[in-house]
């Protein structure tokens, strides 16, 4: 009964490698993010969608790429890992785009050796 | 821009005492509202508590309650009767009305010993 699931929860790679997390919800939310935890526990958002479509990017290097197939899915693959990539991931969601709170996911911990 | 300050990296209290952990912030916008989010060692971020910025009246649940000061752009947060279980990392965290974007303050780490 996971309302936010995120996999991998542990994702250990090597730099210049590209990789995905995916990201599911179940609690039939519009809205979906991406947030970032550095090694110093600080969390800025990376990504916003609403209904499938962008509608936030802070300023994230592209070589991260979300997707979003449906509402209900939002992934997002990493090209040509770097060590400052290194960090925890985490999804959430919200029911609609604005004032409401945030569920979110158990996180993944990104390595990059 | 908004900004969210914790002012207190770490602090500790033993089992049933009553906490407070501080947080300001800084907007010119008049509607907005605030979080605290609680992270354990498990690393799940789980929603505490929220209160509306147009509301003067503090949030409560169960046993944790909110000081908001808006004059002062202030939003503490007071844990009674702590428990071995509420050690964690608190997050305070700042959103716009209109917005679902989250600000967060940089944590308190709250160890709770016996």
């Amino acid at each position: 009964d996971t309302a936010v699931s995120q996999t991998p929860k542990y994702l250990v790679t090597q730099m210049g490698n590209d990789k995905s997390i995916k990201c599911e919800q179940n609690l039939g939310h519009d809205t979906m993010y991406w947030y970032k935890q550095d090694s110093k526990k600080f969390l800025k958002i990376m990504f916003s969608y609403n209904n499938k479509e962008l509608i936030i990017n802070e300023t994230v290097p592209n070589r991260f790429s979300p997707k979003s197939p449906d509402k209900a899915h939002l992934n997002l693959h990493i090209n040509s890992l770097e060590l400052g990539d290194s960090a925890v991931y985490f999804c959430a969601s919200s029911h609609t785009f604005t004032n409401q709170p945030q569920h979110f996911g158990d996180g993944t911990r990104l390595s990059i050796l | 821009a908004q900004t969210v300050t914790q002012s207190q990296p770490e602090m500790s209290v033993q089992e049933a005492e009553t906490v407070t952990l501080s947080c300001t912030y800084d907007t010119s916008e008049n509607n907005y509202y605030l979080f605290w989010y609680k992270q354990p060692p498990s690393r799940q971020m789980i929603l505490v508590i929220r209160q509306e910025a147009y509301k003067q009246q503090n949030a409560t649940e169960n046993r944790f309650s909110v000081n908001f000061q808006k004059a002062a752009k202030s939003f503490s947060l007071k844990i009674s009767d702590s428990q071995l279980g509420d050690t964690a990392m608190y997050f305070c965290a700042f959103m716009m009305r209109g917005y679902s974007t989250l600000t967060f303050g940089k944590g308190t780490m709250l160890l709770v010993s016996p």
